[in-house]
């Protein structure tokens, strides 16, 4: 079955700083990814996600992620941190049964 | 409308009562699903429904959750019997078609769910 990982359920960075949120998958098929931020007290909404056409995705906000096969990763980064990047993240893998299937998350903290 | 709506946004109630929970998905999706967020839990999907159908219950926690869908539109979650291990954010999402690999769901702000 197909899962996530989410390495890290608190990151702190300085505004400014690269931002880096780690996600491994397990999937016994070619997996397509995504990446969710939650702001408080809103819904989640898709940042990007990996469907096999491009190894990098840009999202918005100025998030990317990479898709590593070798890896099994799918690390989410933004090169400079802003205060209203301050969200919880979750990485999710296409389930096969027309389904997401989520990471536990990673709380983001920027400090000024 | 402009986005997913669900009420109530928060909901406290007492074991063994029964609770309705509401999600009105954007016009024009057909497909709408149920996930939970909890402490500990992370995000769990529930359900799915594509049109008025639901095709596959076996995420539902167990026999006290239900869910329909009318109309197309509009659906409501129903837990029985409530214990305190349901409490947590009930989150609905709505997309085009069930396609979850290219068409992109969008969420509500959730139904937050204290049971006592």
């Amino acid at each position: 079955a197909q899962s996530v990982t989410q390495l890290g359920s608190h990151v702190s960075v300085s505004e400014g700083a690269l931002v880096l949120l780690r996600c491994n998958y397990s999937s016994s098929v070619p997996p397509y990814l995504f990446w969710y931020v939650q702001y408080p007290n809103q819904g989640l909404q898709l940042l990007l996600k990996y469907t096999s056409a491009a190894t990098l995705v840009k999202g918005i906000n100025g998030f990317e992620a990479e898709f590593k096969k070798s890896e099994t990763s799918f690390h989410l980064t933004k090169p400079s941190a802003h205060m209203s990047d301050a969200a919880e993240y979750f990485c999710a893998v296409d389930t096969g049964r027309r389904a997401l299937t989520f990471g536990s998350g990673t709380r983001l903290q920027v400090q000024p | 409308g402009a986005g997913v709506s669900q009420s109530p946004s928060n909901k406290v109630t007492e074991k063994g009562k029964d609770v309705e929970l509401r999600c009105d998905p954007i016009s024009g999706h057909t497909a709408l699903y149920w996930y939970r967020q909890s402490l500990g839990q992370g995000l769990e999907f529930l359900i799915y429904f594509q049109g008025n159908s639901a095709p596959d219950k076996s995420g539902l926690p167990s026999d006290r959750f239900s869910a329909e869908r009318t109309g197309g539109s509009v659906s409501t979650l129903t837990i029985q019997r409530t214990q305190q291990e349901d409490s947590a954010v009930y989150l609905c999402a709505s997309s085009l078609v069930v396609e979850v690999r290219t068409d992109t769901q969008y969420f509500g702000p959730g139904t937050r769910l204290t049971v006592l």
